[in-house]
């Protein structure tokens, strides 16, 4: 049945180092959404695309983050250098933007949970 | 501009006892209403939507919620819960007029199903 997939799934990485998550939508799905949850902040949307441009990236640190769509099945999240205060788990997930049918639901990812040490 | 308050960060509660978690929203305009459930470890999945017609939505799981537009409410209840639905539950609110649009999510309950 049609999914969501992302990977890594588990990332550990050491301050500085860059990181590279990415999330493949569901085929014929045309709007990316990327979020983060933690603890303290709960789920933030960070990002989202429409037909691979970017609509939204306001919630976005912009110094070390950056988000693509290589792809209309690829959405890279890039954090690079990462930091501790990174540390999170980052869901993506995807829909049918402007389909009236589609109510904007959205169909989430398994999360990748990353660790920055 | 849309927002959604979640009344109860925390709930527990015995299972086969019934459960409400409450959802409050602020919107100007009108809205698509849901309830996602997020069990441990998982991404979020769809509970239930409001999109229009009856108030009373049922969902999987033997969840249902009501839209209130005058209380701008949509609380989700059980009659009788099980120990599988110990999970974070999410509401959300879209606007009807932006299609494709962002979803504007609560903090969250977490409900406790204890034997």
């Amino acid at each position: 049945d049609a999914r969501v997939t992302q990977t890594p799934r588990d990332k550990v990485t050491e301050m500085g180092q860059e990181v590279t998550m990415r999330c493949q939508p569901i085929l014929g799905h045309n709007t990316v959404f990327w979020y983060r949850q933690t603890m303290m902040q709960g789920l933030e949307l960070l990002a989202y695309f429409r037909n691979r441009a970017p609509l939204d990236d306001s919630g976005m640190p912009k110094d070390r983050f950056s988000a693509e769509m290589p792809d209309a099945t690829l959405a890279t999240l890039k954090i690079q250098p990462s930091e501790p205060r990174d540390s999170a788990v980052y869901f993506c997930a995807s829909g049918l933007g402007q389909v009236p049918s589609s109510y904007n639901e959205q169909f989430f990812g398994p999360g990748t949970r990353l660790t920055v040490l | 501009a849309q927002s959604v308050t979640q009344l109860d960060s925390q709930v527990p509660v015995f299972e086969e006892a019934p459960v409400e978690l409450r959802c409050n929203y602020s919107s100007s305009v009108s809205v698509y209403l849901f309830w996602y459930v997020q069990y441990p470890n998982q991404g979020l999945q769809l509970l239930l939507k409001y999109l229009s017609g009856s108030t009373l939505v049922k969902g999987i799981n033997g969840f249902e919620a009501e839209f209130n537009k005058s209380q701008t409410s949509f609380h989700l209840r059980k009659p009788s819960v099980h120990i599988s639905d110990t999970a974070e539950y999410f509401c959300a609110v879209s606007d009807r007029g932006n299609q494709g649009g962002k979803l504007i999510f609560g903090q969250g309950t977490e409900l406790s199903v204890k034997p």
